[in-house]
């Protein structure tokens, strides 16, 4: 069964930092990249970046350049999203999703982490 | 930066086709995804390459995309299509959504 399963919700204090886990089963974790998107309280989808897992490769949207850092663990299958720098305005659901096809469309989503900061 | 244009809201009677449209600057030279988010889920998957329809997504979904508009179709709305709804579009190895767009059937 596909799956993308997240570590739970975070609470933190400004200035703090977060790691979020995303762990895959039912494929071939080194074979699609995992891209990040957050969404706000009643706001709409932000994508943050993405990471090949078997290369290493990653690439971050601007905004999020100095403050993201993606890795992947292999041997277990699991992405991680490091945020430092909190502020309020990180506060958040942080989603995982797997890009998959020639177009690298979402379609495999995690459940969600919620950090409130 | 690519700037995607959604209508806040759209209303439809149940039974009938909605549309919800993304625009953006030739945004038919890009291949365009739809994604269906409910309450407190994940979203999902509902077109991608502009018309394709995944496994598992019903019929009543359609996309399309020329010029500078994209557009989903919900024919035959009902009440489980209420959600919001989001395209999104890669641009030089970024992804860019556009801001979405709630869904009401009444």
């Amino acid at each position: 069964q596909l799956r993308l399963v997240q570590s739970g919700p975070e609470m933190k204090k400004p200035g703090a930092s977060v790691r979020i886990s995303c762990e895959s089963s039912g494929y071939i974790f080194n074979n699609y990249v995992i891209s990040w998107v957050r969404q706000a309280p009643g706001r709409g989808l932000e994508w943050m970046a993405w990471i090949s897992p078997y290369k290493g490769y990653t690439h971050y949207a601007e905004e999020f350049q100095d403050r993201v850092t993606l890795t992947t663990d292999t041997s277990s299958n699991t992405a991680y999203m490091d945020m430092k720098s909190l502020t309020a305005d990180d506060t958040a659901i942080y989603f995982c999703a797997r890009e998959y096809g020639d177009g690298n469309w979402f379609d495999l989503w995690g459940q969600g982490t919620l950090v409130t900061v | 930066s690519f700037e995607l244009a959604q209508p806040h809201s759209v209303s439809v009677s149940p039974g009938q086709t909605a549309t919800i449209t993304c625009s953006g600057d030739i945004l038919g030279n890009k291949y365009v995804c739809w994604y269906q988010q409910k309450s407190g889920q994940s979203p999902l998957l509902l077109i991608y390459q502009d018309s394709k329809r995944p496994s598992g997504i019903p019929e009543r979904f359609s996309g399309s995309n020329s010029g500078n508009t994209a557009t989903l179709t919900i024919a035959g709305a009902q009440d489980l299509d209420e959600a919001a709804y989001y395209c999104q579009i890669w641009d030089s190895r970024t992804a860019f959504f556009g801001g979405g767009t709630k869904l009401t059937v009444l």
